[in-house]
Order: C-alpha cells, then structure tokens, then sequence
C-alpha cells in the first residue's frame, strides 16, 4: 500500500532556531509531493511542491523542503523558527490519481 | 485568485434535519473534493469530481449526498447524520496536469456540530 509517513508527533523548538518536519513516503512512479500548514479550526494551506528538478524547493513565509529521491524523503525546513509557525503540519503525495496520500501530521511548537 | 470559499463556517443541525455545505472556486479547477477531517488527523477523502462527473465516492453513507451543479461550485448535502459526523469538512479543487494533480487549494471549511 501507498503511504506517507510523519515519523515525529510533535517537534519541539525554540524560537530562532532552524526546525525540520520530517516525511517519507512509499508511492510508486515519481510522485508529486507536498506540504501543508493548518492554523485551529481552518482549512490546509499549501506550503510548497517538488514536481521535478532542484531537490531544494522553496515555499511560502520562508519554508523550504528538500527532496531525496535516494532516501525516499521531503523534509520541511526553515532557517529560524517564529512562534507563529506553531501548527499543525501534513506532507502529501499524488502520484497520477485523484487521491492524495496524506501523512498523520506533526505538531510543531516553537517555544518564545 | 487562488481562493476556495466554503459556507457556512459553522453548522449545528439535528439527527433529523437536512442541510447543505457549499463550496466555490473560480481557478478554472476541474477537479473538486469533499474531505472530512476530525481533529488533530489529516483529512479523508469522501468524494472526488472530475470535470462535473463524480469521480470518486470513497464508500460514504447515503446520508451524504454530492452535487457539482458547475464547475465553478460544489454542494454537499446532508440529511439524518448521526452525531460521530461532527467534523471539519473540507472542500478542495486542483488543476490536472501531464504527471499527476497539481497542489490541492482548501478552503477554510464547515465545522459541523451534530446533536
């Protein structure tokens, strides 16, 4: 089965330093691979996307993930952490279906 | 305009009422979905359509019903829910390309409450 693993609940960090969000996933073919963020009680915002090309893929309000086709892995990154990066963050996959393979989510808390 | 607009944001009904959720989108999107997502989990697909025509139905209970009157709007209407319903719903549209779907765009979606 097709899957996308979050391996961390929650992820801890200060404020100013850098934070990574780790994903994994097990989809077949080259899959298209996301990250979204979700503030209490609002929908998934779209964070970033790797298609093709550079391993390193920049997103929205200073996040950045990078690709590891070797290691089947899209981490989430960002150089300093504020404390309004505490959420809830889901990475995803789609490889050619209408069905996006979600991960569980991690919490991030970043700690003033 | 890179927006979906979900109404209304919060919803309580009754075991016996009928009520709708609404969705729209003005990208062009040909591909729409209803999610339901209960808290601290990630979303479940419930309905997919492609270009107006259901796609999808992710063996959801008859008292869920989905309607895509354009491409531009999508409906979900529900009647006799039980109260393990209550959740966020979500609704998404994205843009089809030659490798797969392009990033899903949510909206803020309706915290249903049922009693």
């Amino acid at each position: 089965a097709q899957s996308v693993a979050q391996p961390e609940d929650q992820v801890n960090v200060a404020e100013g330093n850098p934070l990574t969000v780790k994903c994994t996933y097990s989809v077949s073919g080259n899959p298209y691979l996301f990250w979204y963020v979700q503030y209490p009680n609002r929908g998934l915002q779209f964070l970033l996307k790797y298609i093709t090309g550079d391993n390193l893929v920049k997103g929205s309000y200073g996040f950045e993930a990078e690709f590891n086709k070797s290691q089947t892995s899209f981490h989430l990154k960002k150089p300093s952490a504020l404390v309004s990066d505490s959420a809830l963050y889901f990475c995803a996959a789609n490889s050619g279906t209408y069905k996006y393979i979600f991960g569980t989510g991690t919490r991030l808390k970043v700690l003033a | 305009d890179t927006e979906v607009t979900q109404t209304p944001k919060h919803l309580v009904m009754g075991m016996t009422n009928k009520k709708s959720l609404k969705c729209e989108q003005h990208m062009g999107h040909r591909a729409m979905y209803w999610y339901k997502q209960k808290a601290k989990k990630p979303p479940e697909l419930m309905f997919v359509y492609s270009y107006e025509k259901l796609s999808i139905n992710e063996s959801v209970p008859s008292r869920f019903s989905p309607e895509c009157p354009n491409s531009s709007l999508l409906n979900l209407h529900l009647h006799a829910l039980q109260p393990e319903d209550s959740a966020l719903y979500l609704c998404a549209s994205s843009q089809e390309s030659a490798g797969g779907l392009t990033e899903a765009f949510f909206g803020q979606g309706t915290r249903l409450t049922v009693v």
